[in-house]
């Protein structure tokens, strides 16, 4: 499979402050990208996705970022809340081969 | 809820012992998938089925196999438990496989 990576492992935020939360990928056929939110127990949840034709998107206080030229990708979430911890992992869609693969993730903890 | 529906939750097998993980979607999805999801690792592909009638290998097929039994329900046996297939594992479900996917809450399974 292709690489795709976390460059944090675990992330500490105080609440109302900011997150990010980066990603980095290989393959430079990846056309589609997605964070998930996967919370302790439970199944991974989308958060946003963003196409390789765009550099930016934004959703309800999350922004994705695509750099193609580094190819890294990474995930802001604006006025971090407790609600927001959980581990965060990106993946890739290989245009060739139709598939997706996840990164290992990396887990955000939200101080009160 | 829409959704998809793993059952069981949780289970423990012997070594040698085998069992079918079930997965029902009620979204209309044509494409379904099988991940493991084990610790400081991304999830990686056991088996998908890109549309009823078909099934293909992913990344981490060997003592699995699969049945799409109709559009809604795909699932996983396992035919004789290792040690090894301890893991998490998660059913998603997407429109097709160039979409994102929706994920299920996941079956805990230990082999001892």
């Amino acid at each position: 499979g292709e690489s795709v990576g976390l460059h944090l492992p675990t992330l500490s935020v105080q609440e109302g402050d900011n997150s990010i939360i980066n990603c980095a990928y290989s393959n430079s056929a990846s056309d589609y990208f997605i964070w998930y939110k996967q919370e302790s127990g439970k199944g991974p949840q989308f958060i946003i996705d963003i196409r390789s034709n765009m550099d930016k998107r934004q959703g309800q206080r999350v922004t994705v970022l695509l750099n193609k030229t580094v190819k890294h990708l990474s995930l802001q979430i604006a006025a971090t809340q407790p609600g927001d911890s959980a581990v965060y992992f990106c993946a890739e869609r290989d245009y060739n081969f139709n598939k997706f693969y996840f990164g290992s993730g990396t887990k955000l903890n939200v101080k009160p | 809820n829409a959704g998809v529906t793993q059952t069981p939750k949780f289970q423990v097998l012997k070594t040698g012992q085998s069992m079918t993980l079930q997965c029902a979607q009620d979204m209309n999805h044509n494409s379904m998938y099988w991940y493991r999801q084990d610790p400081g690792m991304g999830l990686r592909l056991i088996y998908y089925s890109a549309s009823e009638g078909t099934t293909d290998k992913g990344e981490v097929p060997n003592g699995y196999n699969v049945s799409r039994l109709n559009k809604r329900e795909f699932s996983l046996r396992l035919e004789s438990a290792a040690p090894s297939q301890t893991s998490v594992y998660f059913c998603a479900s997407s429109e097709a496989t160039e979409y994102g996917y929706t994920f299920g809450s996941g079956t805990r399974l230990t082999v001892v």
